[in-house]
């Protein structure tokens, strides 16, 4: 069946930065964009980018200035979204998510990586 | 950017009840809306996208109505597993957005 199983939880301190993986199965990798969402505690969600897992492409929401980094590795199915100079307020569940195809969005998601940025 | 304006806030409301859920774009957005109903410390699940095609499995007491930026959910006779944050979500262009949630108990 479709998938998609993200890396585990992390720590980390301000300043540093963050990679997580989302691991697709059960479907084409190449013919779906990938979304990253995510959803700080007790808050609702918040779309951080997308990348297009055929060409590369991305695009992320502006309020992260540069600090998103979403790539993939085609060969293993996987996407990876990096982000850099973590404040506090980036502690979050980060979930990926598949968009679907004929104007479908988010159908299948990620079960969230906890990102906990604290000194 | 679209913003997305959510009502009620929350609501609880009986068993068997009708539940009326609105959602506003700040600007046109034709049909390009999706609602999400996300159970406590559970991951999102799309429920309707364009603003009213049942995804599938999704059972057809769930219903979505709107074009345009006036958008609506609603659920024809509330069941206990329905206990849940729904969010509505344009993709009509980026970026992405989402309303702030509307929270439904059982009363």
């Amino acid at each position: 069946q479709v998938q998609l199983v993200q890396s585990g939880a992390e720590v980390k301190k301000p300043g540093a930065s963050v990679k997580v993986s989302c691991k697709a199965s059960g479907y084409t990798f190449t013919g779906h964009y990938i979304h990253w969402v995510r959803q700080a505690p007790g808050q609702g969600l918040e779309w951080v980018g997308w990348i297009n897992p055929y060409s590369g492409a991305t695009n992320d929401a502006q309020k992260f200035q540069g600090r998103v980094s979403m790539t993939t590795d085609t060969s293993i199915s996987t996407a990876y979204m990096e982000l850099s100079r973590l404040r506090s307020d980036d502690t979050a569940v980060y979930f990926c998510a598949r968009d679907g195809l004929s104007s479908i969005p988010m159908d299948v998601w990620g079960q969230g990586t906890t990102v906990t940025v604290s000194s | 950017d679209i913003q997305m304006t959510q009502s009620p806030s929350s609501l609880s409301a009986s068993v068997g009840d009708r539940v009326t859920i609105t959602c506003r774009a700040s600007q046109g957005i034709s049909n390009f809306l999706a609602w999400y109903q996300q159970k406590p410390g559970k991951v999102p699940k799309l429920l309707i996208y364009g603003a009213s095609i049942l995804q599938s499995g999704v059972p057809s007491r769930f219903s979505g109505s709107g074009s345009g930026t006036d958008f609506t959910l609603t659920i024809s006779s509330l069941r206990p597993e329905d206990v849940a944050t729904y969010y509505c979500q344009q993709f009509n262009s980026d970026p992405l957005t989402f309303g702030g949630g509307t929270k439904v108990e059982i009363k």
